[in-house]
């Protein structure tokens, strides 16, 4: 599975957009690129999953240029809520019984 | 159910004890899987299930721990002479498919052991 990197922590303010981008020069041709979002003492839940170019749902956008060596994921006018841990993850989401590969995830603190 | 449902949430051992730690996952979902999560790490990978078939269990740290699903609904960890390196909160997630990343987790059972 290709590794991701992304950066450890981020802090931002209500009303602000966030940005968070995962390096993962390795991504193979069957990988998709996809985002969980983890609250303390919960489970990751799932955000956003994407292959190329840009993908937008009520939550979030994903952006992936032409090479797919990175992806960035944007959380419009984030709230307090939205503190959390997201991870990136890159797999070939075809194959059966893919486990996932959690990285360290970058701490996202939104302060008021 | 609505949602993966992990129990017993808090689960304190002591050292040599063995536990058992319980997932149900959503009805009808043909994939189980078994992640650790250490204290301010990402989820670690221990074990999948395909209905009551373990087809990976590459991620288990040791032969005490042990992971079944006889029916291809429930599933348990067990992990047998707890030690205190095995304290971290163990997750399940399950999917109605092979592939893909449609996972659904539950909240997690913290195991600490004393």
């Amino acid at each position: 599975l290709a590794k991701t990197t992304q950066p450890i922590s981020m802090d931002s303010y209500e009303g602000q957009e966030v940005n968070i981008t995962c390096s993962h020069n390795n991504i193979a041709t069957n990988d998709y690129i996809t985002w969980y979002q983890q609250f303390p003492s919960q489970g990751p839940r799932f955000i956003i999953q994407g292959y190329k170019t840009k993908v937008t749902n009520e939550v979030a956008s994903l952006f992936i240029p032409a090479d797919r060596k990175s992806s960035t994921l944007s959380l419009p006018r984030v709230s307090l809520s939205d503190t959390a841990v997201y991870y990136c993850l890159v797999g070939d989401i075809g194959a059966a019984g893919n486990k996932l590969t959690f990285g360290g995830g970058t701490r996202v603190l939104v302060k008021p | 159910g609505a949602g993966v449902s992990q129990s017993p949430r808090y689960k304190v051992a002591k050292r040599g004890q063995d536990v058992a730690l319980r997932c149900d996952p959503i009805s009808g979902h043909v994939s189980l899987f078994w992640y650790q999560q250490a204290l301010g790490q990402g989820p670690e990978f221990l074990t999948y299930f395909q209905n009551e078939a373990q087809l990976d269990k590459s991620g288990l740290p040791s032969d005490r721990f042990f992971a079944e699903r006889p029916e291809g609904s429930v599933s348990t960890l067990k992990i047998q002479r707890t030690q205190q390196e095995d304290s971290a909160v163990y997750l399940c997630a399950s999917s109605s498919r092979e592939g893909g990343y449609g996972y659904t987790f539950g909240s997690g059972t913290r195991l600490t052991v004393v």
